[in-house]
């Protein structure tokens, strides 16, 4: 069974750092993109970015939105996908997902972990 | 970017009706469409992969199409448990967008 479960969620001051986990299970880790996408409170998800799979050398795209800010990393021995988030903002408030990527469809995520970004 | 234009925002509908909720992308996707349901409190599931195949496990009253730029979710006979917010993601190229929902409420 595919699970993905993220970790490292919390409240944060504006300007802080945060560190996101997220630990893959039942799938052969190496072989998948994995994204990151985040859903504000009562808004539409929003697809942060994506780190490609070991065919594909394991490359990085990011969403304009978060680019230079937030860094999407993977530790191949472990299975685990991470999400730095650096000089966070109010805006970046929301449930914050992973989920496997391609060969195929966005088709297992993770339950979420919550960050708020509040003084 | 691609833009996901979706409708409509919100529907009521009876049992016995057919639900269709689109998404118009600003440019060709070449099928890299796909559609989510969420419960409150939950992450998306994935219903419809590529348009229009189905995902594992999802009931045969949800169907997919296209035409043209235009992608449609069809449930047939919803139930009750069909309630909930509903997505299109376009993965065809980067960034990744989603349709801004529509939120289905069954009679």
């Amino acid at each position: 069974e595919v699970k993905l479960l993220e970790s490292g969620g919390g409240l944060v001051q504006p300007g802080g750092s945060l560190r996101l986990s997220c630990a893959a299970s039942g799938f052969t880790f190496t072989d998948f993109y994995m994204s990151w996408i985040r859903q504000p409170p009562g808004k539409a998800p929003e697809w942060l970015g994506v780190i490609r799979n070991k065919a594909n050398g394991y490359t990085t795209e990011y969403n304009p939105s978060v680019k230079g800010r937030f860094t999407i990393s993977r530790d191949n021995t472990q299975n685990i996908l991470y999400l730095q988030m650096n000089t966070l903002r109010a805006e970046d408030t929301a449930i914050y997902y992973c989920a496997r990527d391609y060969p195929g469809p966005m088709d297992a995520w993770g339950q979420g972990a919550s960050v708020t970004v509040s003084s | 970017d691609i833009q996901m234009t979706q409708s409509p925002a919100s529907l009521s509908a009876s049992l016995e009706e057919i639900v269709t909720i689109t998404c118009k992308a600003s440019q060709g996707i070449d099928d890299y469409l796909s559609w989510y349901q969420q419960k409150p409190g939950k992450s998306p599931q994935l219903l419809i992969y590529d348009a229009t195949s189905l995902a594992d496990g999802v009931p045969s009253r949800f169907s997919g199409s296209r035409s043209g730029t235009q992608y449609s979710l069809k449930i047939s006979r919803p139930q009750v448990d069909d309630s909930g917010i509903y997505y299109c993601l376009q993965s065809y190229s980067t960034p990744y967008t989603f349709g801004a929902g529509t939120k289905l409420e069954l009679k």
